[in-house]
């Protein structure tokens, strides 16, 4: 299995707060990206990064900010918390390769009260 | 632009029977096309993958999937099912033009196994 780990794994929190969620990979892979996914949606990207310093948006990217400082870490925050933002949240990689898959963490529970 | 479409967001068969679950796609270039399963509170597992060596392609778990460009289509199958199967199933489809960076899911088909 691909070296991703997500943290935290749960989280309840309030609206109106700030939350960061960590996802740190031990493939040296150059592409990390972070989902949601919600009941009828599938996957749907909210951002991504193809190195150090470097990211773009997804198609759900209002309201979330990301950053990675280093190849092996990808954050992404939550400035104000809103309710629409409780879902599960997953980190991915991939080296960007033709038909190379990205691999998938385990996924951070949401929950904005 | 890349899209795909799962025909089904449900799809309930009896234990020891035939799986089909369909995908359509829709792409500008050639695409790479992959199989991913969801089992409950898990994260993505790559079934397969399309890579263009060969159009029939077999992945973990008994399960194969048929690439039909004539018929823009990638649909799954498994000819006995298993009480394991159980779980969700999305079919992807990269943004391709030579690279893989970026890809688009399907909504997901949810697959019962009755006993």
């Amino acid at each position: 299995d691909a070296g991703i780990t997500q943290s935290p794994r749960h989280k309840v929190t309030e609206t109106g707060t700030p939350v960061t969620l960590r996802c740190h990979q031990t493939e040296n892979h150059r592409y990390m990206y972070w989902y949601r996914q919600d009941p009828g949606h599938g996957l749907r990207l909210i951002h991504y990064s193809y190195g150090v310093k470097d990211t773009d948006k997804g198609e759900v990217s209002d309201g979330y900010s990301v950053s990675r400082s280093k190849t092996e870490d990808f954050l992404l925050t939550l400035e104000s918390a809103t309710s629409s933002q409780t879902s599960v949240y997953f980190c991915a990689i991939s080296d960007g390769t033709y038909y190379q898959p990205q691999h998938f963490g385990d996924g951070t529970r949401l929950s904005i009260l | 632009a890349q899209s795909v479409t799962q025909l089904d967001s449900h799809v309930s068969v009896s234990e020891g029977t035939p799986v089909l679950l369909r995908c359509n796609y829709s792409s500008s270039y050639s695409p790479s096309l992959f199989w991913y399963v969801q089992h409950p509170n898990k994260g993505l597992q790559l079934l397969l993958k399309y890579t263009s060596a060969a159009t029939l392609v077999k992945g973990i778990n008994g399960f194969e999937a048929e690439f039909k460009k004539s018929e823009t289509s990638f649909h799954l199958t498994k000819p006995s099912a298993h009480m394991s199967d159980a779980a969700e199933y999305f079919c992807v489809v990269s943004n391709s033009g030579g690279s893989n960076y970026k890809l688009t899911f399907g909504k997901g088909t949810l697959l019962t196994v009755n006993p």
